[in-house]
């Protein structure tokens, strides 16, 4: 069964700080993929970046950049010098290969960037 | 760039009553699914569909529950009896096939309201 984890709820920073939100993932298959979804205050799912599990680079667009570490299971997200526009929730999700290709979804971060 | 559209943005109704809500695919796509988020929580999986049949359904899907796509464009999910608890957002999803890497890509989302 697959399962993801993002443990920390609410972070707040003051803008131009760092934040880096944690993801954890369980799953039993091999082949498998990785997504990061952003949703601002009006509510839709702004898709941010999929990761497959046989690609392990780590990625830098702009202010964000992804660590995936398959031996920890971990898909971290950081936004760097972060902006009010940032202030969203983010979730991290799972699909798995086989199967429906159904997204797991974990709980989601609330960052809250002060001015 | 094509989108996946759903209609309406908010739907309010009374306890008991039958609502449909309606989604548009991105045209050549194969894959359907259907998520909820209820306020605050995170976005959970209802169904799937292919080839014209429900591929996988959670839990949360009970008889209550139905998806069609009645002329091959449209893709509905319809509640038969609402309940308080059936108030959230509701996200349509579409993805084009296996060789597209498990990308899905929603819908703006339609919040349902159960007075």
């Amino acid at each position: 069964a697959q399962k993801v984890t993002q443990a920390q709820t609410e972070i707040s920073v003051v803008e131009k700080e760092d934040v880096t939100l944690d993801c954890v993932y369980e799953t039993r298959d091999t082949t498998y993929y990785l997504f990061w979804y952003k949703q601002p205050p009006s509510g839709e799912l702004v898709f941010l970046i999929r990761r497959n599990s046989f690609d392990e680079q780590n990625e830098i667009s702009g202010r964000y950049s992804w660590n995936f570490q398959k031996s920890t299971s971990s898909f971290n997200f950081t936004i760097t010098a972060s902006q009010v526009v940032d202030s969203a929730v983010y979730f991290c999700a799972l699909s798995e290969a086989q199967g429906n290709n159904r997204l797991a979804f974990g709980k989601g971060n609330q960052v809250v960037v002060i001015p | 760039e094509p989108e996946v559209t759903q209609t309406p943005s908010h739907q309010v109704t009374q306890m008991g009553q039958e609502v449909i809500l309606r989604c548009v695919p991105i045209s050549n796509h194969l894959y359907f699914y259907w998520y909820r988020q209820i306020l605050g929580q995170k976005v959970e999986f209802l169904v799937s569909f292919y080839n014209n049949e429900i591929s996988e359904k959670s839990e949360i899907f009970d008889d209550q529950f139905s998806v069609e796509r009645p002329d091959g464009s449209n893709f509905t999910l319809k509640i038969r009896s609402t309940k308080l608890e059936d108030s959230a957002m509701y996200f349509c999803a579409s993805m084009g096939g296996r060789a597209s890497y498990n990308e899905q890509f929603f819908g703006p989302g339609t919040r349902l309201t159960v007075l």
